[in-house]
């Protein structure tokens, strides 16, 4: 079974740091690209970054372009999102996707059930 | 950047037809995929590439694009199809995913 399981998510104070990951299974995590989703409370879906099988490729939103850094390690199965100098904008739930193919690039056939983030003083 | 623009909100009566659009510059030429959103849940993939559907995606559930609209169609609709609907791009200008704003449909 194809499972996305977030973890890292919590309170943090405005322009702190946090990194959040994502463990895979259930399939051959380095034949994928993945992406990092956000949906603030009681609003739609937010794409935030998105990186390709190898990690030569990464792109970002401009809301969080800067500021986040996706990274995976293949090894581990794990993808990965640091986030600094985090704003209150900043907070949602933050859902790790992965796509259909190897190049990040949408559909995304798989969903983790998604990590709370509040940035708040 | 690009912009998909979805109505808000939508309503329909068991058994209708619902018939949710997603609107965007020449969005014909780009490949749309469809979401499904239930209360306290992760999206689902319901509609891909237009209008393919992954497998345990009901026949009710269809897509179409063309010009300026993706229209996602849900026949026949029970009450389990209440939800949110997000229709999904890639931008290949700018390398960005697109999200449209979402639609909420409710069964009366």
């Amino acid at each position: 079974e194809v499972q996305l399981v977030e973890s890292g998510g919590g309170l943090v104070q405005p322009g702190r740091s946090l990194r959040l990951s994502c463990a895979a299974s259930g399939f051959t995590f380095d034949d994928y690209g993945m992406h990092w989703v956000r949906q603030a409370p009681g609003k739609g879906l937010e794409w935030v970054s998105g990186i390709n099988w190898n990690s030569a490729g990464k792109d970002y939103a401009d809301s969080v372009k800067g500021r986040f850094t996706i990274s995976r390690d293949n090894a581990k199965n794990s993808l990965y999102l640091q986030m600094n100098s985090l704003r209150v904008e900043d907070t949602a739930l933050y859902y790790c996707a992965k796509d259909i193919s190897r190049f990040g690039e949408p559909p995304f056939d798989c969903w983790g059930q998604g990590i709370l983030v509040t940035v708040s003083s | 950047s690009y912009v998909l623009t979805q109505p808000p909100s939508l309503s329909v009566a068991p058994g209708q037809t619902a018939r949710i659009t997603c609107g965007g510059n020449n969005i014909g030429s780009k490949s749309v995929h469809w979401y499904q959103q239930k209360p306290g849940q992760a999206p689902v993939l319901v509609v891909y590439d237009d209008s393919d559907r992954p497998s345990g995606i009901p026949e009710r559930f269809s897509g179409s694009n063309s010009g300026n609209t993706a229209t996602l169609t849900i026949s026949r609709v029970e009450a389990g199809d209440e939800a949110d609907y997000y229709c999904q791009v890639w931008d290949s200008s700018s390398d960005h995913v697109v999200f449209g704003g979402g639609t909420k449909l409710t069964v009366l």
